[in-house]
């Protein structure tokens, strides 16, 4: 079944810089990447996707891109804010819809003024 | 702004009672997941139903939970006889034909 790894687990970065979280997958037939964010005591929101058809999608302060060739898939936040603190996880899926996918194990990104 | 609801949002038990959790997925989303996340673990997939109808609950342990949607509105997760070990938080969510899963506020549970 599919694997999926993510670093670092944590990260630190002061206020107006950028943060990268890294993640790989094992499933080749793997299509579909979303990316969630986890506010502390809250439930995981999605942020972003992307399909295995585009390498980068960008929305606002967000970016995600995609390496199929080297299975792998990475989520750029520009211009931190400290509300972007929060845990961040990726998922990869193969399943026929797109649904069942599989977490990473997560990453808590902590902005500091 | 229609949201997945779950009940209780905090249980407190005993080892060996039975819980018994409560998700309502949104009106229309045909599949339904629960995940138990902990520190040690994260997001672990449990089961899912798709138009009420169990696809996979590989990553439930079968001797002490079980899940099932009695209707399309209601998905329920057990567990008899609970353990400490199964203290976490518990999530409901459902999709629709796409691929977001919408997320319930979670089912905080704490087995003593």
């Amino acid at each position: 079944g599919e694997n999926v790894e993510q670093h670092p687990s944590t990260l630190s970065v002061q206020e107006g810089d950028s943060a990268v979280i890294k993640c790989t997958y094992s499933d080749s037939a793997s299509n579909y990447f979303p990316w969630y964010k986890q506010e502390l005591g809250k439930r995981p929101q999605l942020i972003i996707d992307i399909r295995s058809n585009v390498g980068e999608k960008k929305d606002q302060r967000i970016a995600v891109t995609l390496n199929k060739t080297a299975k792998h898939f990475s989520l750029h936040i520009t211009e931190t804010q400290p509300e972007d603190s929060a845990v961040y996880f990726c998922a990869a899926s193969s399943d026929n819809y797109g649904q069942n996918f599989v977490f990473g194990p997560g990453t808590r990104l902590s902005v500091l003024p | 702004d229609a949201r997945v609801t779950q009940t209780p949002r905090h249980k407190v038990t005993e080892m060996g009672q039975e819980v018994t959790m409560r998700c309502q997925p949104i009106l229309g989303h045909n599949t339904v997941f629960w995940y138990r996340q902990t520190m040690m673990q994260g997001l672990e997939l449990l089961a899912y139903f798709r138009n009420r109808a169990p696809l996979d609950d590989s990553g439930m342990p079968k001797d002490r939970f079980s899940a099932e949607m009695p209707d399309a509105t209601l998905a329920t997760l057990k567990i008899q006889p609970s353990e400490p070990r199964d203290s976490a938080v518990y999530f409901c969510a459902s999709v629709n034909r796409g691929q977001t899963k919408f997320f319930g506020p979670g089912t905080r549970l704490t087995v003593l």
